[in-house]
């Protein structure tokens, strides 16, 4: 039964191409993260959404598009893949604002390693 | 702007206290996240703090001064298995997450 899962753990693809990585959580939160965290280990958050809406849309290139077909999954989609791509992606989910502890934890997927070759 | 600042490295010795600091910078403060990540893992939730004060959980407690801009992590008793890179992340407006560079922690027999 785990809470955040990404598909697939590993992604080697060619410099052009074009990808999908997929997440989904069995929390019940309302909240979705994708993060990018590069060779140096900074982890950087690349969008939000609240309930299916965009709400953060960091300054990514627009290859970059997310979809939530609902609120339990948000899907990331690279177009036209370069080298500089290459990084472990992690999808994260939380409660919201809707968190009555007021915390609003995050709770990260194993996350997804793509290598642009 | 934000700008979030920890030490890159530390090492330590099984059984002695270590503190890992960090400073902020950030447009919006809506709290304060101390995550562990172990190499090749996803980051998990270690503690969080709104208010001035410590917060204590086990062996881990946490520490923030708003008006200083300044968070500290206090691990105690330390194990092999607290070997990790510990991220400290401040909540901005809305659910805009800013993550620091993460501390590297090695613990030494």
């Amino acid at each position: 039964d785990t809470a955040v899962s990404q598909t697939p753990k590993y992604l080697v693809t060619q410099m052009g191409n074009d990808k999908s990585i997929k997440c989904e959580q069995n929390l019940g939160h309302d909240t979705m993260y994708w993060y990018k965290q590069d060779s140096k280990k900074f982890l950087k958050i690349m969008f939000s959404y609240n309930n299916k809406e965009l709400i953060i849309n960091e300054t990514v290139p627009n290859r970059f598009s997310p979809k939530s077909p609902d609120k339990a999954h948000l899907n990331l989609h690279i177009n036209s893949l370069e080298l500089g791509d290459s990084a472990v992606y992690f999808c994260a989910s939380s409660h919201g604002k809707s968190d009555p502890s007021g915390t609003d934890t995050q709770y990260f997927g194993p996350g997804t390693r793509l290598t642009v070759l | 702007g934000q700008n979030i600042d920890q030490p890159t490295e530390m090492t330590a010795t099984e059984g002695a206290i270590v503190q890992i600091n960090c400073t902020y910078q950030t447009s919006g403060f809506n709290g304060l996240f101390w995550y562990q990540q172990h190499a090749g893992e996803a980051p998990t939730f270690l503690s969080y703090n709104v208010l001035d004060g410590l917060e204590e959980k086990g062996r881990f407690s946490s520490f923030l001064s708003r008006s200083k801009g300044y968070s500290y992590l206090l691990l105690k008793e330390l194990q092999m298995k607290d070997s990790a890179s510990y991220l400290c992340a401040v909540r901005g407006y809305g659910q805009n997450f800013v993550f620091g560079p993460g501390t590297r922690l090695s613990v030494l027999p």
